[in-house]
């Protein structure tokens, strides 16, 4: 298992603003999953990408992918207060077992 | 409503004192999966479960055991907690342990249960 790295660790940003978050990891992966937290909660699985797609999107939010350059981008459009939370990334070989999660990036998104 | 249940939420222990803590899930789901959260460390999976009475080692296994005897149920048991176990855990499940494309891509997390040791 591997664990991917956020950066950057701390971002704020007012409603209505673009937020982008990275992630970097070492191996070659299968996927790469992002979740996001609320303060003290669960983690909610936001999206996975597959080793062969470059780009997702779901809603507002949009995932790259650059498997040459080893890292993923998790773009939030048009963020809102709700969307305060911190947000964690998972490369995988496999699927969900043995998930490595790094410390994050806080998103902090004032009104 | 799906969902992923944890019980307790809240937990105050000794050392030294066997506890359990649940986990069930309504959704049907083949593998499930515990983590624990501490400050500066991120989140680190302890144990997981492809499906009933198979179950693996995470990167953090030492102190703790889990069992699944069925397919909703994966309690985590620590039977002699410390001091170094207090943290925030989290359980989780999902379809399938494999990203095998639809809805096995999406992994569901209890509410956790903060557990302090003393």
């Amino acid at each position: 298992s591997q664990q991917g790295e956020e950066d950057p660790q701390a971002l704020s940003i007012q409603e209505g603003e673009n937020a982008t978050m990275n992630c970097s990891y070492k191996t070659s992966i299968n996927n790469l999953q992002w979740y996001r937290q609320n303060s003290g909660r669960g983690l909610v699985h936001l999206i996975l990408i597959r080793s062969n797609e470059r780009e997702k999107h779901s809603g507002r939010l949009r995932v790259t992918l650059d498997t040459s350059k080893k890292s993923s981008s998790l773009l939030i459009t048009a963020s809102r207060a709700a969307d305060t939370a911190s947000y964690f990334c998972a490369p995988s070989n496999t699927g969900f077992q043995k998930l490595v999660f790094g410390t994050g990036t806080r998103l902090l998104v004032s009104p | 409503e799906a969902q992923v249940t944890q019980n307790p939420r809240y937990l105050i222990t000794v050392t030294g004192k066997k506890l359990t803590v649940t986990c069930s899930q309504n959704m049907n789901h083949e593998y499930m999966s515990w983590y624990r959260q501490d400050p500066g460390l991120g989140l680190r999976q302890i144990y997981y479960s492809m499906n009933v009475e198979v179950t693996d080692k995470g990167d953090v296994p030492e102190g703790y055991k889990v069992s699944r005897k069925e397919k909703r149920n994966f309690p985590l048991i620590l039977e002699s907690p410390s001091p170094n176990q207090t943290s925030l855990y989290f359980c989780a499940s999902s379809l399938s342990g494999l990203a095998g494309g639809g809805n096995t891509d999406t992994q569901y997390f209890g509410p956790g249960t903060r557990l302090t040791v003393l």
